[in-house]
């Protein structure tokens, strides 16, 4: 069964607008760790955001936030501000043990 | 800061032929993870470390090996290449087995011929 789910496998947005990514996530496991990556044609895998499972804020890092639903079990990535540079597939993670991939959304910003 | 260091980047090789990657880790990380991501495709585990033992084993080809060392640093091992191993190959460390952001190297690229 797919632990991630992103259910969204490519997304347009306008530059300066904001942008959310779902993620969903399955886990039985009280203790994990949910992450967001940004994967650029270059191949590099940049971490973004982290939220662990007992953070009681949604995590923030400029212009990324979570929005970590636990009940739901949901860990949405917001983009505010979009821009040019931000065009490229994004991963969110589950960490149980190891990091576990969902299979990406590519986001494409239009100028 | 140090970062996560991969050998070599780029790497072609012939059809099974063998071929070693090979990971360096942030100081003072004691956890090292190998991942394989197709062309399209979601990185994928294949094996852990931590503190130089197996850690967990994922969906890594029996072809393939790999081990930490004294130093931390980890080799990946790949024998009888087929075509289809061609992928960018990640290595992260992390300071520890279950907590914490784990730190991407930039990937060694592997094509098959």
């Amino acid at each position: 069964a797919q632990k991630i789910t992103q259910t969204q496998p490519g997304m347009f947005v306008q530059e300066k607008e904001a942008v959310t990514l779902d993620c969903t996530y399955d886990t039985s496991d009280p203790s994990y760790g949910l992450f967001w990556y940004k994967q650029p044609s270059s191949g590099e895998m940049i971490f973004l955001i982290y939220q662990g499972s007992y953070d009681q804020q949604n995590a923030t890092e400029g212009r990324y936030s979570l929005n970590f639903q636990k009940a739901r079990k949901s860990a949405n990535l917001v983009i505010s501000a979009s821009q040019l540079g931000d065009s490229a597939m994004y991963f969110c993670a589950m960490r149980e043990r190891n990091l576990i991939f969902g299979k990406g959304t590519k986001l494409s910003v239009k100028p | 800061a140090a970062g996560v260091i991969q050998s070599p980047r780029h790497l072609i090789k012939e059809k099974r032929e063998t071929a070693t990657l090979k990971c360096y880790p942030i100081p003072r990380h004691d956890t090292v993870y190998w991942y394989q991501q197709g062309p399209g495709q979601d990185p994928q585990f294949l094996i852990s470390f931590y503190e130089k033992m197996q850690s967990d084993k994922g969906s890594i080809p029996d072809r393939f090996s790999a081990q930490q060392f004294s130093d931390y640093h980890s080799e990946l091992n790949m024998s009888s290449l087929e075509l289809g191993d061609s992928a960018l190959y990640f290595c992260a460390s992390s300071a520890g087995v279950r907590t914490g952001e784990l730190f991407f190297g930039e990937g060694s690229r592997l094509t098959v011929l």
